[in-house]
C-alpha cells in the first residue's frame, strides 16, 4: 500500500531564504508525482508534475525533483517570498484512478 | 478554459440531517471527476470517482454516496450526517489517468 510523507508538518523562513520541501513515498512504481500549493480554505493548484522516467521539472523558481529508486522527492523553492506562504502537497499517481496524497508541508514566509 | 465550481462554500449543518454538495465544470467535455474530503492535518482522501454520466466508484465505504447526472455535474449526499463527516470537500477534475488533477475552491462541512 502507497503512503506517502511529507517533513516537516511546517517551516518558517525569512525572506530570501532557499529552502527545499521533502516528500517520500514508499513503492516505486508510481507513474508520476505532482506538487500541489493549497492557501487556507481554498482548493489544490497544482504546481509541478514529474512523469516517472523524468528527473526534475523546473517552473519559475520552483523546481522538483524525482528519485524513484529512493522513494523521494523534493520542490526547491529559490529566493522565498511572503506571497510563497502557503500548504505545499506531494501527491505520487499509482495507477487507475487514484492519486495518493501527502498531509503536505505549511510554509510560513517572514517579511 | 476550464472551470470548477463547488457550492455551498461552508455549511454547518446537525448530526443526523441530509447532505448535498454540488461541483460542476465547465470548458470541458466528458471529465474524470473526483470527490476528495480532507481532514486537519491530513492528506486527501480519494471518496468517488467518475468516468461519465451514471458510472461511480466508491474508494470508502462510508455513510456517502455520489451521483453524475450530468456529464459536468458532480453530486455528494449523504442521507444521515455523522460527526465525523465533518471536513474539507473537494472536487477535481483530470483529462485522463495520470494527469494533473484540477480542484475546485472546496466546501467546509461543520457537523454538530
Amino acid at each position: 500500500k502507497q503512503e506517502v510523507t511529507q517533513i516537516p508538518a511546517a517551516l518558517s523562513v525569512p525572506e530570501g531564504e532557499n529552502l527545499v520541501l521533502n516528500c517520500s513515498f514508499t513503492d516505486s512504481a508510481i507513474y508520476n508525482l505532482q506538487w500541489f500549493r493549497q492557501d487556507p480554505g481554498k482548493g489544490l493548484t497544482s504546481l509541478l508534475l514529474i512523469q516517472s522516467s523524468q528527473r526534475e521539472q523546473t517552473s519559475g523558481r520552483l523546481n522538483a525533483s524525482l528519485d524513484k529508486s529512493s522513494g523521494r522527492s523534493t520542490l526547491y523553492i529559490a529566493a522565498s517570498q511572503p506571497g510563497d506562504s502557503a500548504t505545499y502537497l506531494c501527491a505520487a499517481y499509482t495507477g487507475g484512478f487514484k492519486t495518493i496524497f501527502g498531509a503536505g508541508t505549511r510554509l510560513f514566509v517572514k517579511a | 478554459s476550464q472551470t470548477i465550481h463547488q457550492w455551498p462554500a461552508t455549511l454547518v449543518q446537525p448530526v443526523g440531517s441530509p447532505l448535498s454538495l454540488e461541483c460542476t465544470v465547465e470548458g470541458t467535455s466528458n471529465p474524470n471527476l473526483y470527490w476528495y474530503r480532507q481532514a486537519a492535518g491530513r492528506g486527501l482522501q480519494l471518496l468517488f470517482y467518475s468516468v461519465g454520466i451514471g458510472q461511480i466508484s466508491s474508494e470508502v465505504p462510508q455513510n456517502l454516496s455520489a451521483s453524475r447526472p450530468q456529464d459536468r455535474q458532480f453530486i455528494l449526499s449523504s442521507k444521515k450526517l455523522l460527526l465525523s463527516d465533518s471536513g474539507f470537500y473537494l472536487c477535481a477534475w483530470g483529462g485522463g489517468t495520470g494527469e494533473t488533477q484540477y480542484f475546485g475552491p472546496g466546501t467546509r462541512l461543520l457537523v454538530l
